[in-house]
């Protein structure tokens, strides 16, 4: 049972424009969402997070936008650079009991920037 | 300066053999995980020690036993492999296991069982 998903596999956006890659949840209890950036053959990395009492967090050209009503989160990268391709990974979590700490990862929306 | 390092890169073993993979963070972190993304991309987490104590367990067949001699390194050592264990495994680490405590991943370890 997939508690994050994320339902288009890849992305494409000429580089300059907005890319926005979508991210949906089904856990109600999930209280802090994070997006990752992966590029091959290296580990995720923390882009930007945003907690469930706040409905944007901004952090340069990246935008997090969350829906708690939806159970939709969205990134935003204005503009979109060549560098910017990479896998996104929506992930989420929630600080209750056995799952302290536990983060529930999407699969992942394959951006590709091109010039 | 590797944050978070994991060793080797590349594993390529037969069926059955057992074979370890080591971590090690240098960011003084207190929480370590390990997590496996399978061939459908999922990154799922199996275990998670906070101190060398094993706070997550997630349900792993128990070929699978991870060791945390600090708290700066979390191995993985799994027995009689199965080509089922093909994957990437993640390790990762984090300064608590707080909201705003992101993970710090490492390269991963691509493990192929033959």
């Amino acid at each position: 049972d997939q508690q994050v998903k994320q339902n288009s596999p890849s992305l494409s956006v000429q580089e300059g424009r907005i890319s926005i890659l979508n991210c949906d949840y089904t856990n109600s209890m999930f209280d802090y969402f994070l997006w990752y950036k992966k590029y091959p053959a290296e580990g995720p990395t923390f882009l930007i997070s945003i907690s469930s009492i706040k409905d944007k967090n901004e952090d340069g050209r990246f935008t997090v936008f969350l829906n708690k009503s939806a159970k939709h989160l969205s990134l935003h990268i204005v503009p979109s650079q060549p560098g910017d391709s990479a896998v996104y990974f929506c992930a989420a979590k929630h600080g209750r009991g056995s799952t302290l700490g536990r983060l529930y990862f999407g699969r992942g929306t394959q951006l590709t920037v091109w010039p | 300066d590797t944050a978070v390092s994991q060793t080797p890169k590349y594993l390529v073993t037969q069926m059955g053999n057992d074979k370890s993979i080591k971590c090690e963070q240098n960011l003084g972190h207190d929480t370590m995980y390990w997590y496996k993304q399978d061939s459908k991309k999922f990154l799922k987490i199996m275990f998670s020690y906070n101190n060398k104590e094993l706070i997550i367990n997630e349900t792993v067949p128990n070929r699978f036993s991870p060791k945390s001699p600090d708290k700066a390194h979390l191995n993985l050592h799994i027995n009689s492999l199965e080509l089922g264990d093909s994957a990437v495994y993640f390790c990762a680490s984090s300064s608590g296991t707080g909201r705003n405590s992101p993970l710090h991943f490492g390269n991963g370890t691509r493990l192929t069982v033959t």
